[in-house]
């Protein structure tokens, strides 16, 4: 399997454009993340889908953000319009949802290589 | 408000040595610990933990939870360079996985 994949690896954009990434998860994987790394506020989760539904978009920052994830095999974060201060690492990771004795429970995520963002 | 806090934020140490690396936590619905491994790129997975007291080993790294702490510890022994990198520890609870900052560890030879 080639793993998470996610394009492109590295985006410089000026600000006010609108920029995407993507992602195509690890197939039979049906949850799916969006984090974003900072040296000031670490890893955080953006938003997340379960089976191509989102389910928590509560770390979106602002409505200049967007996600979707018209199918199993495909997702976006869309930023418009950018600003520097978006500047990061995206990460996507996937991960399989299942249900067990006890509940619903997460087996590992696995990460993309990331999309390093700069907005000037 | 949930967080995970881990310490120490750095460390620096030479090979041979062994490694203590802390995670605690304050969440609502915890569900599992992950501890991932980040270099020069994505963080890629070291384990899971969901269970108190059982402790998981993969070679010279190990990792057991204390729920009654709410912490959980990261053990490398006999380090080596190829060590060096930010451990993230993460917790699951029932809506959202929550990072700590990381320890950045450095190796030296």
């Amino acid at each position: 399997d080639a793993g998470v994949i996610q394009s492109p690896r590295h985006e410089v954009t000026e600000m006010g454009q609108e920029v995407t990434l993507r992602c195509k998860p690890i197939s039979g994987h049906n949850s799916l993340f969006w984090y974003r790394q900072t040296m000031m506020r670490g890893l955080e989760l953006l938003i997340y889908f379960n089976n191509n539904v989102p389910i928590d978009d509560s770390g979106m920052p602002e409505d200049r953000f967007s996600a979707k994830m018209p199918n199993a095999s495909f997702s976006t974060l869309k930023i418009q319009p950018s600003e520097p201060r978006d500047s990061a690492v995206y990460f996507c990771a996937s991960s399989l949802r299942v249900w067990g004795t006890s509940g619903v429970s997460y087996a590992e995520q696995y990460f993309g290589p990331g999309t390093r963002l700069t907005v000037t | 408000e949930d967080k995970v806090v881990q310490s120490p934020l750095s460390l620096v140490v030479h090979e041979g040595d062994t490694v203590t690396l802390n995670c605690s936590y304050e969440v609502t619905n915890f569900r599992s610990l992950l501890w991932y491994k980040q270099e020069k790129k994505a963080p890629t997975f070291l384990f899971m933990l969901t269970s108190s007291g059982i402790e998981k080993k993969s070679g010279r790294l190990s990792s057991i939870l204390d729920k009654k702490e709410l912490s959980s510890i990261l053990n490398i022994t006999a380090t080596q360079t190829g060590d060096s990198a930010i451990y993230l520890c993460a917790v699951k609870t029932g809506n959202q996985f929550y990072f700590g900052t990381g320890t950045s560890l450095t190796v030296i030879p």
